[in-house]
């Protein structure tokens, strides 16, 4: 929305270029994992989603990983285009806390 | 399937004053949470309702309050509105069990003056 991420990091990649965003999660007995985009004026929509037991997950153009050691998660965006320009969030859910914690967000820009 | 959607999209208030704002989930979605949006403190959860029942609560003041009723619609009300109460205000619904993606509506910007 139109309040999102005045002060957010961001990541400026070229088109046709491979993005990889980065995210430090908070808790170590969080089981499930979600990355949300949302484009200005809009809310938070579902990119890609991937539980504990798994350390990588692929959908169309996008590629999660998890890295429960250090608990981190990354989302890579294969060929980046200019509707990919939005703020991305990471968010984690505890089992049975029906919650999610989202991360700071980063904002990806796309220069054509 | 329509999406989520909230009622209004925007909405200007005062100091002092009291906002109520609705939620329609997605058709068969019986949770439903609400989130606040700020620049300064990013998302975060201020309830979750499941079959009319409160499930979990965030870190809020009591002056935050929601409801759901028997069709699952959702409202969340907040009293005694202060400036830093002026944020979006985004509702997401989901089946109801945990562990799973939430989809969230456009949500609701409130001012406060």
């Amino acid at each position: 929305g139109e309040s999102v991420g005045l002060h957010l990091p961001t990541l400026s990649v070229q088109e046709g270029d491979n993005s990889i965003i980065n995210c430090a999660y908070s808790n170590s007995a969080s089981d499930y994992f979600i990355w949300y985009k949302q484009e200005s004026g809009k809310g938070p929509q579902f990119i890609i989603d991937i539980r504990s037991n798994m350390d990588k997950r692929q959908g169309q153009r996008v590629t999660v990983l998890l890295n429960k050691t250090v608990k981190h998660l990354s989302l890579q965006i294969a060929a980046t285009q200019p509707g990919d320009s939005a703020v991305y969030f990471c968010a984690e859910i505890l089992d049975s806390s029906y919650k999610l914690i989202f991360g700071s967000g980063t904002r990806l820009l796309v220069r054509p | 399937k329509a999406g989520v959607t909230q009622t209004p999209r925007y909405l200007i208030k005062t100091r002092g004053q009291q906002v109520t704002l609705s939620c329609s989930p997605i058709s068969g979605h019986r949770s439903v949470s609400w989130y606040q949006q700020t620049p300064g403190q990013g998302l975060q959860f201020l309830f979750e309702y499941f079959s009319e029942t409160q499930r979990n609560k965030g870190n809020f003041p009591g002056r935050f309050s929601g409801r759901q009723f028997s069709n699952s619609r959702s409202e969340m009300n907040v009293s005694t509105l202060e400036l830093g109460d002026s944020a979006l205000y985004l509702c997401a619904s989901s089946p109801g069990f945990s562990s799973e993606k939430l989809f969230f509506g456009s949500g609701t910007q409130l001012s406060v003056l």
